[in-house]
């Protein structure tokens, strides 16, 4: 069965320093890979996704960026770490064609900037 | 753009209560829509799903119906328990990226 993986799971770091986070799959090959961040009041917000290795598409400018060395590994970074950054962040793979899509999520990483 | 509304919370409902979480969709084409549901610092599960036009999804004792006339998914439980409080989050997916809502949270209390 597909699992996906999502580390570590609680974070506190400093303003300026820099992040990342890690998401695999198991299972399942040439997966959609997604980076959402939920913020309090603000639901769930789509950062980026990705459809194969090296291609990354992102929806809202960030003060991140996702890269997918591997097929089935999708991180998430920063260089330096901003207090609005804070937040839960999860990792989502999607499986199925248009109209007809459905996302598994991992744990999530709660994130404190401080 | 597709998009999602959902009703905002807190809802806060005794236990046995009847539950109905408002659901609206914008979108072209024909959407997959779906509740997904997420329990106290956790990742988002699944909870259910429909496919097109008057099909009812249902799981765990929660129903939403697809329609399309009024372009609506609610949710609804007849009798709600302590271990629903959570966030519900209504989505859609069609020609672009999953779509969810601002996610309502729900408690229950005994």
């Amino acid at each position: 069965s597909q699992t996906i993986h999502q580390w570590p799971a609680t974070l506190v770091q400093p303003v300026g320093s820099p992040l990342s986070l890690e998401c695999t799959v198991e299972g399942t090959s040439n997966p959609n890979l997604y980076w959402y961040r939920q913020a309090a009041g603000r639901g769930l917000q789509l950062l980026f996704y990705s459809v194969g290795i090296g291609q990354i598409s992102s929806e809202v400018p960030q003060n991140l960026s996702a890269s997918r060395p591997q097929d089935r590994q999708f991180i998430l970074s920063s260089k330096k770490l901003l207090l609005s950054d804070s937040g839960f962040y999860l990792c989502a793979w999607v499986r199925g064609g248009q109209g007809n899509t459905e996302a598994f999520f991992g744990q999530g990483t709660r994130l404190t900037v401080v | 753009g597709n998009s999602v509304t959902q009703m905002e919370g807190p809802v806060t409902l005794s236990e046995e209560a009847f539950l109905t979480i408002n659901c609206t969709y914008t979108a072209t084409g024909y959407p997959s829509l779906f509740w997904y549901v997420q329990y106290p610092g956790e990742g988002l599960q699944l909870l259910l799903k429909a496919t097109k036009a008057d099909d009812k999804g249902s799981n765990k004792g929660f129903e939403a119906t697809y329609r399309k006339e009024t372009t609506s998914f609610h949710l609804e439980k007849g009798s709600v328990q302590v271990s629903d409080s959570a966030v519900y989050f209504c989505a859609l997916s069609g020609n672009t990226p999953l779509v969810f809502g601002k996610g309502t949270r729900l408690s229950v209390i005994a």
